[in-house]
């Protein structure tokens, strides 16, 4: 069972480039979402939909496109690589509804900007 | 105020211990609760729904009061292999429909032998 597949697992970029991390599930969830992670600060959600085409920002998204073009799938894309953007990044995917917080998150994408 | 905080901790217990962690919300709309458990440089994995009535899973028990907005998390003769970092999930409903899920920070436990 595949589940939630995050890629590439590790990256290391320079300043100013741009990438996308890629999530793809199979569970046909409606519900995806990015979250970042740094030391002491949680998951911070910086994007999220709740079906294809359908987007919204959450608490950081700035620095951060997302497009949700099918149910599958929910690139992250880092537009302009900034240090402040070195953080381990997790997708993850759920019902949409009521019961949207039971996700199941990918293995995670550790970003190192120089 | 944070929607959603936690206590960082650690808690650092002895094995066999009994063990309990609060969340705290602050939108009184919120509909759904959970708890994840996070090992170290891991992903996020759903531990338990926190249901209005309560929710016991084993050594693992989960509370809702919803008249001082807290969750809470009870574990009963703690492992080692419990040490991990425990995330408190609320989800609330927004009236546009479009549901944002908020994490708590987490609360690291560390269970000693």
């Amino acid at each position: 069972n595949a589940g939630v597949t995050q890629t590439p697992k590790f990256q290391v970029l320079k300043t100013g480039q741009s990438m996308t991390l890629q999530c793809a599930q199979d569970m046909n969830h409606e519900y995806m979402s990015w979250y970042r992670q740094d030391p002491g600060m949680g998951l911070r959600l910086i994007h999220y939909s709740v079906g294809a085409g359908i987007t919204d920002q959450g608490e950081v998204p700035n620095g951060y496109n997302v497009s949700r073009s099918t149910t599958e799938d929910f690139p992250l894309r880092l537009l302009s690589a900034a240090p402040s953007q070195t953080s381990v990044y997790f997708c993850a995917s759920g019902r949409a509804g009521v019961n949207t917080g039971e996700l199941f998150f990918g293995e995670g994408s550790r970003l190192t900007v120089l | 105020r944070k929607e959603v905080e936690q206590d960082p901790g650690p808690f650092n217990v002895p094995e066999g211990a009994t063990v309990a962690f609060n969340c705290t919300y602050s939108n009184s709309a919120s509909q759904s609760f959970f708890w994840y458990r996070q090992d170290c440089r891991k992903e996020p994995k759903l531990l338990m729904s926190v249901y209005s009535s309560g929710n016991e899973d084993g050594r693992f028990t989960a509370q809702l009061n919803r008249a001082s907005q807290y969750i809470s998390l009870l574990i009963r003769d703690s492992k080692l292999s419990d040490s991990a970092t425990y995330l408190c999930v609320v989800n609330p409903t927004y009236s546009g429909g479009y549901q944002k899920v908020t994490f708590g920070t987490g609360t690291k436990l560390q269970v000693i032998p």
